[in-house]
C-alpha cells in the first residue's frame, strides 16, 4: 500500500500570509498532484508533476505556485493567501505506466483557513 | 459542463439492500477509478478499471468505455458503506484524472 503523507493537518493563516503545504510519498511513484476539496465541487486538481523538476498546471491553478523537489517530496505555496482558498487540500501519488498505471493513493488532507 | 457526471447525487439505503451508481463522461476515458471517502475524510481506492468488470465483495464495478459510462454496484449495504463515493475517469496517455462531484450515500439500520 502507497504511503502518502501531509503536513501541516491543519493551518490557520490571515489574508495576505504565505502557507507551504508538504507531501511526501515512500513508494516511488512517478506521478504526485494537489487537489482542493470544496462542497459542490468534489476534488479539483491545482497542479501535478511527474518527476523532480517537473510542473505541470491543473485545472484550478491560479493563487497557487507548485514545486517537486524530489521524487518523494511535492510543495504547494499559497503566497499571497485569500479567503477563497479556504479548503481542504489533498495530495496524492501514482505510478503511472505500471501495472495500475494512474491509480491513485491519497494521503490524508489539509485543512487550511485563511481569514 | 460538467466532464464528469455522478448520480445519484445523494443516497439512502436501509441495511441489506442492493444499489447502483452511475459516472457518466463527456470525455474519452480510457480508464476510470472509484473512490469512497468516509465520515473521517479519508479517501480509499475501491476500483481501477480498464473497459470491463472487477468484482471485491459486496463491491462490483462497470466500465464502458464505448458508452462513457461507469457503474458501482453494492450489494447488502452495510452501516460501513456509508461516505461519499467519487469515480475520476483519465483518457488515454493522460495521467491527469478529472473526478466527479461525488454521490453521497447514508445507510441506515
Amino acid at each position: 500500500e502507497a504511503a502518502v503523507t501531509q503536513s501541516p493537518r491543519n493551518k490557520v493563516t490571515v489574508t495576505g500570509g504565505n502557507v507551504t503545504l508538504s507531501c511526501r510519498q515512500t513508494n516511488s511513484h512517478n506521478y504526485m498532484y494537489w487537489y482542493r476539496q470544496d462542497t459542490g465541487h468534489g476534488l479539483r486538481l491545482i497542479h501535478y508533476s511527474y518527476g523532480a523538476g517537473n510542473l505541470q498546471i491543473g485545472d484550478v491553478p491560479d493563487g497557487y505556485k507548485a514545486t517537486r523537489t524530489t521524487q518523494e517530496d511535492f510543495f504547494l505555496l499559497l503566497e499571497l493567501a485569500s479567503p477563497s482558498q479556504t479548503s481542504l487540500y489533498f495530495c496524492a501519488s501514482s505510478d503511472a505506466g505500471g501495472v495500475n498505471q494512474d491509480t491513485q493513493y491519497f494521503g490524508p488532507g489539509t485543512r487550511l483557513l485563511v481569514l | 459542463g460538467d466532464k464528469v457526471k455522478q448520480s445519484p447525487s445523494a443516497l439512502s439505503l436501509q441495511e441489506g439492500t442492493n444499489s447502483a451508481l452511475r459516472c457518466n463522461f463527456s470525455i474519452a476515458a480510457t480508464t476510470v477509478q472509484w473512490f469512497l471517502q468516509n465520515p473521517r475524510g479519508s479517501l480509499i481506492n475501491l476500483f481501477y478499471l480498464v473497459p470491463g468488470t472487477k468484482e471485491n465483495g459486496r463491491l462490483k464495478s462497470t466500465f464502458n468505455s464505448k458508452e462513457s459510462y461507469s457503474t458501482l454496484h453494492i450489494r447488502d449495504a452495510q452501516l460501513e458503506d456509508s461516505g461519499t463515493y467519487f469515480c475520476a475517469a483519465a483518457p488515454g496517455g493522460n495521467y491527469k484524472p478529472t473526478f466527479g462531484k461525488g454521490t453521497s450515500l447514508v445507510v441506515h439500520p
